[in-house]
């Protein structure tokens, strides 16, 4: 089976401070990784993927992630963040033996000003 | 390039009446599924196609129906309406349904069921 947690349903910054949105897995294979965004009333958006190579890996908007495999983790993290950054977090994980993906339950980002 | 579409964005039905959310992209696109949203439960996949004439049914399958006869298009049936299917509806689609592909997520559609 595979499995993915956001340990954190809101996650708090203030503007121009870095920030980190947490993901862990669980697959019995190796992991393809990604993370979308969701802004209000919106569609959700791609924002990168990991799938093999460089451990670290840029996306969309500045955002970047580490693929951890000792911690099992991909955390989301974004060296400045920016007000417009404040919406909804999808961590989501496929085990190279499946062919769906699974969803985590969200993490809400606030960017205060 | 319209992307995927959803129609419509609002509905509202009474329990066990029947409704067909609409699907439709043109990229072009093999892989299609619909997802459902619920606050604190994130995305639920409800059924997915790999191609025409090929269904296949998600972690939350029961009470909806799918069918895909062509690329562009993957209606979700609901056949007799709860109101435990009150939520928010994606369609998305993907070049390969390998789970290497960026999935293009259409705008939603808010369902309540009374």
């Amino acid at each position: 089976a595979q499995s993915v947690a956001q340990p954190e349903d809101q996650v708090n910054v203030a503007e121009g401070n870095p920030l980190t949105v947490k993901c862990t897995y669980s697959v019995s294979g190796n992991p393809y990784l990604f993370w979308y965004v969701q802004y209000p009333n919106r569609g959700l958006q791609f924002l990168l993927k990991y799938i093999t190579g460089d451990n670290l890996v840029k996306g969309s908007y500045g955002f970047e992630a580490e693929f951890n495999k000792s911690q099992t983790s991909f955390h989301l993290k974004k060296p400045s963040a920016l007000v417009s950054d404040s919406a909804l977090y999808f961590c989501a994980v496929r085990d190279r033996g499946y062919s769906t993906l699974t969803f985590g339950k969200g993490t809400m980002l606030l960017v205060s000003p | 390039n319209a992307g995927v579409t959803q129609t419509p964005k609002f509905q509202v039905l009474k329990t066990g009446q029947s409704m067909t959310l609409q699907c439709a992209q043109d990229m072009n696109h093999e892989y299609m599924s619909w997802y459902r949203q619920d606050p604190g439960m994130g995305l639920r996949l409800i059924h997915y196609s790999v191609g025409a004439g090929i269904t296949d049914q998600g972690e939350v399958p029961n009470g909806y129906n799918v069918s895909r006869s062509t690329t562009e298009d993957f209606p979700l049936r609901l056949l007799s309406a709860a109101p435990s299917q009150t939520s928010v509806y994606f369609c998305a689609s993907s070049y390969s349904g390998l789970g290497l592909d960026t999935q293009y997520f259409g705008p939603g559609t808010r369902l309540t069921v009374l």
